[in-house]
């Protein structure tokens, strides 16, 4: 099962911050948080990743809390090209065992 | 440029009949997964495997048989005994420590 709940859909105004919440209270010390999307019909693309403390990069920044059982995805300047679905996975990085999938979110960006 | 390609993109097949779906990377990774994804649902683990010549079952492996004789590739037959084969198939590899998993652009296969 995975390890990360996600609301099912989100909105966002084309322009707006776009902000996805993932939920990981299981998460253990040496557990990474990993952000994907999937734009319909391709593979899973790579955002970012983090261990404690938040990260920017040119697509997005994540923001974990201090105690790690949640995280949230931020897209600064949502477009139409960032509708997709978004998934959120805890991974430990010390091995290269299951990779669970969550639902995910369904980000629609509207204009 | 270093990747991972799946093959083919689209593929039909008759009902009753075994089809091998094709992953091959060159990005040196140990690990590499395969994926099921019905429409409007998320990835479902079918297996895995973490080195060569060794694999493990996913979530939904019955139905389903795999090979890891090299490490580059990883091909997934797709068996007569799975119930609900149409569906659109991800191949993932991954390396060792702090690193993402790179996709292929997936197999979309459908059983008539």
């Amino acid at each position: 099962d995975a390890k990360t709940t996600q609301p099912t859909s989100m909105d966002c105004a084309e322009g707006r911050a776009a902000n996805l919440p993932c939920n990981h209270s299981t998460i253990s010390g040496n557990e990474y948080v990993y952000w994907y999307r999937q734009i319909h019909s391709q593979g899973p693309q790579y955002i970012i990743h983090g261990l404690k403390n938040n990260e920017t990069n040119e697509m997005a920044s994540l923001i974990i809390t201090e105690d790690r059982k949640s995280s949230t995805l931020i897209l600064p300047h949502a477009t139409l090209r960032d509708t997709a679905v978004y998934y959120c996975i805890v991974r430990d990085s010390s091995n290269t065992g299951k990779l669970i999938f969550g639902q995910g979110t369904t980000l629609q960006v509207k204009p | 440029d270093g990747g991972i390609t799946q093959s083919p993109k689209y593929l039909f097949r008759k009902e009753g009949q075994n089809v091998t779906l094709s992953c091959e990377q060159n990005l040196n990774h140990d690990a590499m997964y395969w994926y099921r994804q019905d429409p409007g649902q998320g990835l479902r683990l079918i297996y895995y495997s973490q080195i060569v010549n060794d694999f493990q079952k996913g979530d939904i492996a019955e139905g389903y048989s795999v090979s890891r004789e090299k490490k580059e590739s990883f091909p997934l037959t797709v068996t007569s005994a799975q119930k609900n084969p149409t569906a659109f198939y991800l191949c993932a590899s991954m390396g060792q420590g702090n690193t993402e998993a790179f996709f292929g652009q997936g197999t979309r296969l459908t059983v008539v």
